[in-house]
């Protein structure tokens, strides 16, 4: 079975600033993915950004990057220069492609507010 | 297009109706997901289509009812609901279930009120 824990309910960062949230996850597979949704208030959930597990060299995007510790287990995004419009809740989720086909696990996820 | 939408936005319904939940995508993709989400938690997971037949039941109860008439549609019929099923419904879209690694699409979600 996978787990994921996102151990901080709650962050805030000034606008322009940089933050980064936690994510922790537990899987016996060797395979899987690992996913940062964001769902900002009354609108619709949307990808950050996606990293697959082989891959060693942590994916980027634009200003969202991720802290990829396969061993340890934790999957950070940081959000740099942040901006009003990145407040919303964000959801760390892992999938497998192999056992459990078609289910992602999903954090508790964290909400974020940008203070301008 | 790069979307999924769902109607309607808002349902009020009361506990002997029968209403149901739509969802489209004209993006290619053959699975479908319908999911569960109270306010401030993830999403919970209830069904998943795979080339339009039911892959996945997440053991939910029987007043809700899924259909995939075709690639594109998926939809969720609801009877004789409980007050505690009042959410917001979300459905998403990936290319396929097998690989896991898709990204998934989601729709903006019915706001779904059960009296």
């Amino acid at each position: 079975a996978q787990t994921v824990t996102q151990s901080q309910p709650e962050m805030s960062v000034q606008e322009a600033e940089t933050v980064t949230l936690s994510c922790t996850y537990d899987t016996s597979e060797s395979d899987y993915y690992l996913f940062w949704y964001k769902q900002p208030p009354s609108r619709q959930m949307i990808l950050v950004i996606r990293q697959e597990a082989y891959k060693q060299q942590n994916a980027t995007e634009n200003r969202f990057s991720v802290n990829f510790q396969k061993a340890a287990k934790s999957f950070s995004l940081k959000i740099s220069d942040s901006q009003l419009g990145d407040a919303a809740m964000y959801f760390c989720a892992s999938a497998t492609p192999n056992t459990n086909a078609g289910k992602s696990t999903f954090g508790d996820g964290t909400t974020l507010t940008v203070k301008p | 297009d790069t979307e999924v939408t769902q109607t309607p936005k808002h349902l009020v319904m009361g506990m002997t109706n029968k209403k149901s939940l739509k969802c489209e995508q004209h993006m290619g993709h053959r699975a479908m997901y319908w999911y569960k989400q109270k306010a401030k938690k993830p999403p919970e997971l209830m069904f998943v289509y795979s080339y339009e037949k039911l892959s996945i039941n997440e053991s939910v109860p029987s007043r809700f009812s899924p259909e995939c008439p075709n690639s594109s549609l998926l939809n969720l019929h609801l009877h004789a609901l409980q007050p505690e099923d009042s959410a917001l419904y979300l459905c998403a879209s990936s290319q396929a279930m097998d690989r896991g690694g898709n990204e998934q699409f989601f729709g903006p979600g019915t706001r779904l009120t059960v009296l």
